[in-house]
This record gives C-alpha cells, structure tokens and sequence, in this order.
C-alpha cells in the first residue's frame, strides 16, 4: 500500500515551452501533497505545499508563477513548470501525505527527471 | 549553517561490514527524525522513522537519536552490495494547526559496498 506515482518519468523539452508532472496517490487518500526538487548530488529541496481544494504554499524564492501547483482532488496533484529554461532541469520528486496519518508521514513518488534544452 | 549537516561521502565499505552513518541538527525543536533510501533517479524510500530519543531496531538496521548532542545515526549490519545507494537524514518540528509540518533533509550520504 501507500503508493504514488509520478507521470512521466522522464521529460526533455525546448526552452520557453511549459511542462506539466502528474503525481498520483494510487491506493490512498492524500489531503497534503509536496513538491520537491533536487539538483544531482544534492538533497532535497522543498518548493511548494498543497492542500486538496486551496492554494499551495510556496517556500521562499520559489516563483509561484512558473511553478503552477493544482491539487485538484484527493489523489492527483500536478506542477507544471511554466516557460521553462535550461536551469529548469532537474529531477522533481513529490510525496503525499494519507488523511489521518501523523503530519511527518509521506510518502513518494519516483521522481520526473526534466531536461530542457 | 545549515539546519541538518549530513557528510556526503562517498563512503566505501567491503560486504559484511558495519556501516554508521551520521547527521546533526541545530533546531531544538525537532522531534521526529527519519531515515531515507535513495536509489540513483529514483525518489526516496523510508527506512526508519523514530520519536524522542534512544534507538530503534529494524532487521540489520538501528537508528539512534540523542537530543541532548543533536545527533543521530542510522547503523546497517552485516551490509550488503545491495545496500548500496544515499542515505538522508531527515527531521521535523511538529506543526502548528494552520500548517503541515515541514520535513527538513540532510545532504545525502553516498553509500558503496563492496562484494
């Protein structure tokens, strides 16, 4: 159980196209669902937190504006990286977090790698 | 300075051997911490989860918390190639009601174990 799954795996666009990664809670409930980044051999840097049916909570220095987070329904959450750039490319991994479970239980996904060109 | 410092390796160790791996924090105010496994391009996969301080065992893994020093370890017996992949460290403060809680990663550790 507790499985999330991220769509597509992998991505490699054109500069100044968007880019839209699905992350899905197969098997449960996700009231909360995070974004995270991370560049190779670094860890994991939080970007943004979303709620089922608000707004997400961007952390400090992420552009809301080119990060569009839609936490849609209990099971799906998409980031899409608007007019993206060659800096853009990293590899963006989200977790879910099942209703009723401790705060600090999350789950992830398998991570989309974005390449831009 | 960084709120988790976790050394990045790489760290080699042969088959079989004990492996320790370490992360300190400064924030008080953490009370659980977590350890994760991170496969190269694949996202991280919870090993150890604990609550206040003192250890917990898990198969060959034991996690230890010590508040008082703000450090924690994660111990792997009797290693094995398969073994092989990052370990981060990670901790969070309980939130307030208006927000969930934040969880706050090391760096990584670089993990290799050789047959």
């Amino acid at each position: 159980g507790a499985v999330v799954s991220q769509h597509p795996s992998w991505v490699i666009c054109k500069s100044g196209t968007s880019v839209k990664i699905e992350c899905r809670s197969l098997d449960f409930q996700a009231t909360t669902m995070f974004w995270y980044r991370q560049f190779p051999k670094q860890s994991l840097m939080l970007m943004a937190t979303s709620n089922e049916g608000s707004k997400a909570t961007y952390e400090q220095g992420v552009e809301k504006d080119k990060f569009l987070i839609n936490h849609a329904s209990l099971t799906l959450s998409t980031l899409t990286v608007t007019s993206a750039h060659p800096e853009d490319s990293s590899f963006y991994i989200c977790s879910a977090r099942p209703r009723g479970l401790a705060a600090d239980t999350q789950y992830f996904g398998p991570g989309t790698r974005l390449t831009v060109l | 300075q960084k709120e988790v410092e976790q050394d990045p390796g790489p760290l080699s160790v042969p088959e079989g051997a004990i492996v320790s791996l370490n992360c300190t924090y400064s924030n008080s105010a953490f009370q659980y911490f977590m350890w994760y496994r991170q496969y190269s391009r694949k996202g991280p996969e919870l090993l150890m989860y604990t609550y206040s301080s003192g250890n917990k065992e898990d198969g060959r893994f034991t996690a230890q918390v010590d508040k008082s020093s703000k450090y924690i370890s994660l111990f792997i017996r009797d290693s094995q190639p398969s073994d092989s992949a990052t370990y981060l460290c990670a901790m969070s403060a309980p939130a307030g009601d208006s927000s969930a809680s934040k969880i706050i990663f090391g760096s990584g550790t670089r993990l290799s174990i050789r047959p």
